[in-house]
């Protein structure tokens, strides 16, 4: 069974501060995924990662970065938290060629004070 | 660019009744389009894909290049149905999804 494992199911943090979401998933996915869930928007796709140490933008990027460092874990990072970036976010994972195939983490619910 | 449209945010019928959620697309190449479902506390899953033309949970979708849709249907809505549904496209040779902005399903007793 496929887990993808999101650290944090509620955060809080204050405007200004950096933020870390760590995903982890264990079945070997070369693809990797953070969205951001907000109501009546549906999910937008912040970043992604096609393998270790490569990301690339998807339609949201602005205020965010990502680091994959090893195949199993990527990691969202907000430089500096805004307001607007209070959401639910979502890790997923797939395998190369099946995207629809998407297995999604439990979700971090991001609060910027 | 490639993009999806839910006109419904909040869908409310009685048990029993039809259920008709609707899903618009934009695409220029060749679409697959998905249904993914997220119950109450529970991860998003995928539901159905038009390629393999399946009934899920009494639930079916028809591509229709012409109209550009890709509705979710159900004859008889039971309350477990209720839910949060989106739509989404896939491009990038399989890699990528591009969803909605989902529909709340809300099925009454």
């Amino acid at each position: 069974d496929v887990k993808v494992t999101q650290s944090s199911r509620y955060l809080v943090k204050r405007t200004g501060e950096k933020v870390f979401l760590e995903c982890v998933q264990d079945m070997d996915h070369e693809n990797m995924f953070w969205y951001r869930q907000d109501p009546g928007l549906g999910l937008r796709l912040i970043y992604f990662s096609y393998d270790v140490k490569m990301k690339e933008k998807g339609d949201i990027p602005e205020g965010y970065s990502v680091s994959r460092e090893k195949k199993e874990r990527f990691s969202l990072i907000l430089e500096s938290a805004s307001t607007n970036q209070t959401s639910m976010y979502l890790c997923a994972s797939s395998l190369p060629g099946q995207g629809e195939k998407l297995f999604f983490g439990s979700g971090t619910q991001l609060s910027v004070l | 660019a490639q993009r999806v449209t839910q006109p419904e945010k909040l869908l409310s019928v009685f048990k029993g009744a039809p259920v008709e959620l609707k899903c618009n697309y934009s695409y220029s190449g060749s679409p697959e389009l998905f249904w993914y479902v997220q119950y109450s506390r529970q991860r998003l899953q995928l539901l159905l894909r038009h390629i393999s033309r399946e009934s899920i949970k009494g639930f079916t979708a028809d591509l229709n290049k012409g109209e550009t849709s890709f509705h979710l249907k159900k004859p008889f809505a039971q309350e477990e149905d209720s839910a949060m549904y989106y739509c989404a496209l896939g491009f990038n040779a399989g890699n990528m999804l591009t969803f909605g902005g989902g529909t709340r399903l809300m099925v009454k007793p």
